[in-house]
């Protein structure tokens, strides 16, 4: 079953405002990674991460490998009706291992 | 042309039918995957492939069965589809530092 919590579920948001959301584990991880599923199509990768306390960003998206490796977050600035989509967080235990992933967190946005 | 090419985009079949749904890739890549997504459930494992002699089950292989014909080629088949096998598969590869690339998806129905 899933090995990462990701939460929240699902964000129903204002045009404009930030968005914020995590993905815990009792594990450690070496890699996190964030994906982003249009309807209709299969998940894109948006930011990889790959060294604790790490913060990269990619355009309005900012995603932080967590100190203790078992947690990661993605901050999306001022929404647009494009954001909508649902987000997954995958994470690598070790190099070579396949990603587990979250159950995925729905954002909607109202214009 | 995408990269990662799943056929049928589409199908609707009966129970009891075999199904095959097919994936190719252009990306090079040694390992290759399928996955099932359910509302709610993300993205669950069902087969794996590390190289061409290489099959492993995922979380929910019971089902289902995989042939891993070339290096580009990796099918996943239903020997006898029933209802609560409706979902949106999704093949993926991968190179060894994890990051997935997934194809467009396939939509079964069994009636």
């Amino acid at each position: 079953g899933q090995q990462l919590n990701q939460s929240p579920q699902s964000m129903f948001i204002q045009e404009g405002e930030d968005v914020s959301m995590n993905c815990t584990s009792s594990s450690i991880f070496n890699t996190w990674l964030w994906y982003k599923q249009d309807p209709g199509e299969g998940p894109v990768l948006l930011i990889a991460l790959y060294k604790a306390g790490e913060l990269t960003s990619n355009g309005r998206l900012t995603a932080q490998f967590g100190i203790t490796r078992k947690d990661s977050f993605l901050n999306i600035s001022a929404s647009i009706p494009s954001d909508v989509g649902i987000y997954f967080c995958a994470g690598q235990r070790e190099y070579g291992n396949k990603l587990v992933f979250g159950a995925g967190t729905i954002l909607r946005v109202k214009s | 042309d995408a990269d990662v090419t799943q056929t049928p985009r589409n199908r609707i079949t009966k129970t009891g039918k075999r199904i095959m749904l097919e994936c190719s890739q252009t990306k090079g890549h040694d390992r290759m995957y399928w996955y099932r997504q359910d509302p709610g459930l993300g993205l669950r494992l069902i087969y794996y492939s590390f190289d061409v002699k290489d099959i492993n089950k995922g979380e929910i292989s019971d089902g289902y069965s995989v042939s891993r014909q070339a290096q580009a080629k990796f099918s996943l088949s239903l020997e006898s589809a029933i209802p609560n096998q409706t979902a949106l598969y999704f093949c993926a590869t991968s190179d060894p530092t994890g990051e997935l690339f997934f194809g467009e998806g396939s939509r079964l129905t069994v009636l």
